[in-house]
């Protein structure tokens, strides 16, 4: 992921709407990439992964997309609930080094 | 519990004393990693342990900062003469093996230096 300051950008959305959180990664070499999910005082929780062989991976309500020619990987969450309240993060592993985790996007659902 | 569980959730001390921060990760994790957490910061990786060795330890900001793990299981951070500036939320997760496998995060430990 990229460092994009100090500052975590932030989506707002209505309750029932779906919601893109984008983020881009520097290292072409990477092969795996994984979403998490942190909320207040909570660790990181594991959503979804994806690898470098496939373009689109669906979980429940959740997808992600990976986009190797931009470096750029997306998370849509469908039909946004309250409960998807929080900060969400990427991160990419490519062998050999260790994982690279992006700073966020504050998601926040509006009723 | 199946998950990471880290203590204590929460210490406050004076600067210049020492802390120890315990991780014990999901039963048969062979791979543990120490990340710190500044607010409204990406995760800083500190160190990570394959079994009891520690083959990465360049994340780790000073000679004050030290980990170990013992019986392939429980971590120890110790962070001494603490600053101010460690202040921040120690995460610890753990992961089936190390590279690219999921990693699954306690809910750290919040350090407060007064």
């Amino acid at each position: 992921g990229e460092s994009v300051g100090l500052h975590l950008p932030t989506l707002s959305v209505q309750e029932g709407d779906n919601s893109i959180i984008n983020c881009a990664y520097s290292n072409s070499a990477s092969d795996y990439f994984i979403w998490y999910k942190q909320e207040s005082g909570k660790g990181p929780q594991f959503i979804i992964d994806i690898r470098s062989n496939m373009d689109k991976r669906q979980g429940q309500r959740v997808t992600v997309l990976l986009n190797k020619t931009v470096k750029h990987l997306s998370l849509q969450i469908a039909a946004t609930q309250p409960g998807d309240s929080a900060v969400y993060f990427c991160a990419d592993y490519n062998y050999g080094q260790n994982f690279v985790f992006g700073p966020g996007t504050r998601l926040s659902v509006l009723p | 519990g199946a998950g990471v569980s880290q203590s204590p959730s929460n210490k406050v001390t004076e600067k210049g004393k020492d802390v120890e921060l315990r991780c014990d990760p999901i039963s048969g994790h062979t791979a543990l990693y120490w990340y710190r957490q500044s607010l409204g910061q990406g995760l800083e990786f500190l160190i990570y342990f394959q079994g009891n060795s520690a083959p990465d330890k360049s994340g780790l900001p000073s000679d004050r900062f030290s980990a170990e793990r013992t019986g392939g299981s429980v971590s120890t951070l110790t962070i001494q003469r603490t600053q101010q500036e460690d202040s921040a939320v120690y995460l610890c997760a753990s992961s089936l093996d190390s590279g690219n496998q999921p990693q699954h995060f306690g809910d750290g430990t919040r350090l407060s230096i007064l």
